[in-house]
């Protein structure tokens, strides 16, 4: 089973509509993490939690919402779509222990606000 | 402001024809320096972490270095199957912890 796992894969919806997006890990890491993918643009982060009681914006976090359900768990919402939210999402997970940093990435939400 | 610039944007290489991406980079402080293969569709995987200048890892046909100012991946002798893209990223000192700044990445495409 994959460490990082988000739903859904893909989403089609209307401009107006609110979505969820979800995450969850096995990973056992505390921090977590919600960018989105452009053509042509690096990831951008949207929102990240360091811990259950911790979130805190990103470069790009108009429009968006999270919330930290448990330690595995981190979703994305998008109060009312518009269509430039038109994108790719992934999730992340890093752990604080030791020296490593990297981040670990789920497989990806395709979002189409049409 | 830190930033992170990685060129070619796309390289077209035969298969065992070996080449290099490059990934340079201005931050404030370095806390390191992340490589990351990314295929279509999917999300990044990651590959290597460098901390400091002279830093060398290596992993079946890619390598990357880092000096003080850019990070190179080397491909030895490629195939078809490394076709992806790949993104540099660094970690800088200062500000919160953990915040990646991604470049745009490299579209390694290799041909039979």
């Amino acid at each position: 089973d994959a460490d990082v796992t988000q739903t859904p894969r893909n989403r089609i919806t209307k401009t107006g509509k609110r979505i969820m997006l979800e995450c969850s890990q096995t990973k056992g890491h505390d921090r977590m993490y919600w960018y989105r993918q452009d053509p042509g643009l690096g990831l951008q982060l949207i929102y990240y939690s360091f811990d259950v009681k911790d979130i805190n914006k990103g470069e790009i976090s108009d429009g968006y919402s999270v919330s930290r359900q448990a330690q595995a768990k981190f979703s994305l919402s998008l109060e009312s779509a518009i269509p430039n939210q038109t994108a790719l999402y992934f999730c992340a997970t890093s752990d604080t222990s030791g020296r490593h940093n990297e981040q670990f990435f789920g497989p990806g939400t395709r979002l189409t606000v049409l | 402001e830190d930033q992170v610039t990685q060129s070619p944007e796309a390289l077209r290489l035969q298969e065992g024809e070996s080449s290099s991406l490059n990934c340079s980079y201005t931050v404030s402080g370095l806390r390191g320096l992340f490589w990351y293969r990314q295929d279509p569709g999917k999300g990044p995987e990651f590959l290597f972490t460098l901390y400091s200048a002279g830093e060398e890892k290596e992993k079946e046909r890619l390598k990357a270095t880092l000096t003080k100012k850019e990070s190179f991946l080397h491909i030895t002798a490629p195939k078809p199957e490394d076709s992806a893209t790949y993104l540099c990223a660094v970690l800088a000192w200062g500000g919160a912890t953990n915040k990646l700044i991604f470049g745009t990445g490299t579209l390694l495409a290799v041909q039979p």
